[in-house]
C-alpha cells in the first residue's frame, strides 16, 4: 500500500528566510508526487508535481521540491518565506501501478513570522 | 472562471438526519471525487466516478453513498449521520484517470452533527 508521511505537524520561519517542508513516501512501483496548499476555509490547491525526469520541480507562487529517490523524499523548498505563504501543505502519492487514487498526507502547518 | 463550486459551505444536521452535501463543475473533467477530512488528518478518499462508472473505496461506510447525473453534478448522500461523521468534505475533480493528473479541488463543506 502507498503512503506519505510529512513529519512536522508544524513549521516556523522567518519572512525572507529559506523554507523547507519535508516529505516521504512509500510506494510500490515508481511514485508520481503531488503537493498541494490550503489556505484556511478554501479547498486545496495544486502547487506542483513529479512525474519523471528532472529532480527539482518548479511549480506556482515560487515553490519548488526535489525528489530523492534513495531517500524516498520529496521536500518543498521555497528559497525566500512570504508572510502570505501561511498554510496548511499537504503532500501526496500515486502509484504508477495503481488507479487513480491519491493517498495524502496529514498535512504541515506553515507558519511565517513577519 | 472555470472551477468547482460546493454547497453549501456549512451544513448543519441531527444524528441520524439524511443529509445531500452538493458539488458541481464547469470544468467538464470525466473524473469526480469526494474526500472526508477531519481536523489534523489526510483527506481521505470515499469514492471517485469515472464519467458514470463509480468506484468505493473498500473502507467507505455503507452510511456513505453517491450520486452523478451528469458530468457536472455529484451529490454526497449520508444516510444516517453519526457524530464520527462531522468533517470536512472536499469534491475534486481530474481531467481524466492517469497518474500525472492533477486534483482540482472545491472550498469544501463544513459537516456538523448534533
Amino acid at each position: 500500500a502507498q503512503s506519505v508521511a510529512q513529519p512536522e505537524d508544524q513549521v516556523n520561519v522567518a519572512e525572507g528566510n529559506p523554507l523547507t517542508v519535508k516529505c516521504t513516501y512509500s510506494v510500490s512501483g515508481n511514485p508520481y508526487l503531488f503537493w498541494y496548499v490550503q489556505y484556511p476555509n478554501r479547498g486545496l490547491q495544486f502547487l506542483l508535481k513529479y512525474i519523471t525526469g528532472d529532480n527539482l520541480v518548479k511549480g506556482s507562487y515560487g515553490f519548488e521540491a526535489e525528489f530523492n529517490k534513495s531517500q524516498t523524499s520529496f521536500h518543498l523548498k521555497k528559497p525566500s518565506a512570504l508572510v502570505s505563504d501561511s498554510a496548511l501543505y499537504f503532500c501526496a502519492v500515486r502509484d504508477s501501478g495503481g488507479y487513480q487514487k491519491v493517498t495524502f498526507g496529514i498535512g504541515t502547518k506553515l507558519q511565517v513570522i513577519p | 472562471d472555470a472551477m468547482v463550486i460546493q454547497n453549501p459551505r456549512y451544513q448543519v444536521t441531527q444524528f441520524g438526519k439524511p443529509v445531500t452535501l452538493s458539488c458541481s463543475q464547469t470544468l467538464n473533467h470525466n473524473v469526480m471525487y469526494w474526500y472526508q477530512q477531519k481536523s489534523s488528518q489526510a483527506p481521505k478518499l470515499l469514492f471517485h466516478y469515472y464519467d458514470k462508472d463509480f468506484n468505493n473505496e473498500a473502507d467507505t461506510p455503507d452510511n456513505f453513498q453517491s450520486r452523478r447525473p451528469n458530468t457536472s453534478f455529484c451529490f454526497l448522500d449520508i444516510r444516517s449521520p453519526g457524530l464520527g461523521d462531522a468533517a470536512m468534505y472536499l469534491c475534486a475533480t481530474s481531467v481524466g484517470p492517469t497518474r500525472n493528473e492533477k486534483l482540482f479541488f472545491g472550498s469544501g463543506t463544513q459537516l456538523s452533527v448534533l
